[in-house]
């Protein structure tokens, strides 16, 4: 079945700086690939996914960069505010319609340290 | 209702008890799902239904679990037997096929199930 991993686990940037938290996976037909974001105690909520046509994928401070080759994914939060502080999930699924099963990476805290 | 709902959001239960976890799904949507997230780990698929039919069940650990959807709407979650390394949160979640968005899944806030 699909592995997902994600690095790093933990990470501390300033408000304003940059953040990116990488994704590998296995399956190389897994081919849609979304970002959760998880605020403590809340539900997990989609804040971008991109599919495996395209490379890359931006929504306005967001962005999620796609390497089928090397079957990895990243996401870059630009100009970092406190709101952003939250536990990220990347995740990968064989999919053409949807999700059916996607498998979760095991989560990055993001604090943004004001 | 607006969003998904699960009841209860907490439950704490003895080793060896039955529980059932419940479900409701956005109104129209056709695909539901029963993830498990354990403390400091992502969600781990569990079932999932399209429509009343369970099409994918092959996350559920053992035969302890259990999932339903006869209407097509509500579902419930049965664990039988529990034990301690049952506890976590049980997440539920549904999604709308053919949306202009497709592929995203809509959570519950989850139901925290304790095994004492």
């Amino acid at each position: 079945g699909e592995n997902v991993e994600q690095h790093p686990s933990t990470l501390s940037v300033q408000e304003g700086d940059s953040a990116v938290i990488k994704c590998t996976y296995s399956d190389s037909a897994s081919n849609y690939f979304p970002w959760y974001k998880q605020e403590l105690g809340k539900r997990p909520q989609l804040i971008i996914d991109i599919r495996s046509n395209v490379g890359e994928k931006k929504d306005q401070r967001i962005a999620v960069t796609l390497n089928k080759t090397a079957k990895h994914f990243s996401l870059h939060i630009t100009e970092t505010q406190p709101e952003d502080s939250a536990v990220y999930f990347c995740a990968a699924d064989i999919s053409n319609f949807g999700n059916e099963k996607l498998t979760f990476g095991t989560g990055t805290r993001l604090t943004i340290i004001p | 209702g607006a969003g998904v709902s699960q009841t209860p959001s907490n439950k704490v239960t003895e080793k060896g008890k039955y529980v059932e976890l419940r479900c409701d799904p956005i109104s129209g949507h056709t695909a539901l799902y029963w993830y498990r997230q354990s403390l400091g780990q992502g969600p781990e698929f569990l079932i999932y239904f399209q429509g009343t039919g369970a099409a994918d069940d092959s996350g559920l650990p053992n035969d302890r679990f259990f999932a339903v959807r006869p209407e097509g709407s509500v579902s419930t979650l049965k664990i039988q037997r529990t034990e301690r390394g049952d506890s976590a949160v049980y997440l539920c979640a549904s999604s709308l096929w053919g949306s202009t968005r497709p592929g995203e899944l809509f959570f519950g806030e989850g139901s925290r199930l304790t095994v004492l």
